[in-house]
């Protein structure tokens, strides 16, 4: 069967520090993955989809970026992170347009 | 570009009741719909899928239904049970996105 993994599940940086979160996928191949944002009290917010290794489609201009290194490796990354950064992260994949989208249990990102 | 509209944003009521979550959306050319399950803190749970040629997915006692044509779906959930309450959210999905609402905040009251 297949998982997805985040983490750290919890994160307290600095204002102006890096950031990097990891999602890894097993069990399949190829898949469609997905970083979101969830603001308090607001919905899911898309950042970025890839459909391939190196192949990244950003749905918004932010101070984030992601990268794709391996089939089933997805990386939210910031070089310097801004109060506005913070929220709730989940990291999603799908194996197809038409198939359902399972979710990471996300990470809480707090910026002090 | 695809808006995604969920009506309440929050639903309390007592157990045992049967209950309709609504989702509607703008752009009527999608793949699927789903909605999904998120308790405070966590991430989501999917529920339902419904593919664009579907009228109904069901579930147990949960059953969601999608118009496409009117860019209309709803999740009904029979004899509510407290460990229903959580955020449910519905996403349709274009191409290689994914569009979500809002969400509704659903109380069950024992």
């Amino acid at each position: 069967s297949q998982t997805i993994h985040q983490w750290p599940a919890t994160l307290v940086q600095p204002v102006g520090s890096p950031l990097s979160l990891e999602c890894t996928v097993e069990g399949t191949s190829n898949p469609n993955l997905y970083w979101y944002r969830q603001a308090a009290g607001r919905g899911l917010q898309l950042l970025f989809y890839s459909v391939g290794i190196g192949q990244i489609s950003s749905e918004v201009p932010q101070n984030l970026s992601a990268s794709r290194p391996q089939d089933r490796q997805f990386i939210l990354s910031s070089k310097k992170l801004l109060l506005s950064d913070s929220g709730f992260y989940l990291c999603a994949w799908r194996s197809q347009g038409d198939q359902p989208q399972h979710f990471g249990d996300g990470t809480r990102l707090s910026i002090l | 570009k695809q808006e995604v509209t969920q009506i309440p944003a929050a639903l309390s009521v007592p157990e045992g009741e049967n209950l309709v979550l609504n989702c509607s959306f703008t752009d009527s050319a999608i793949y699927n719909l789903q909605w999904f399950r998120q308790d405070p803190g966590k991430g989501l749970t999917s529920l339902l899928l419904i593919q664009s040629s579907q009228r109904e997915q069901t579930s147990g006692r949960l059953n969601a239904s999608l118009d496409k044509s009117s860019g209309r779906s709803t999740l009904y959930i029979a004899a509510s049970q407290p460990g229903d309450s959580a955020t449910y959210l519905c996403a349709v999905s274009s191409n290689n996105d994914m569009r979500f609402g809002a969400g509704t905040r659903l109380t069950v009251k024992p």
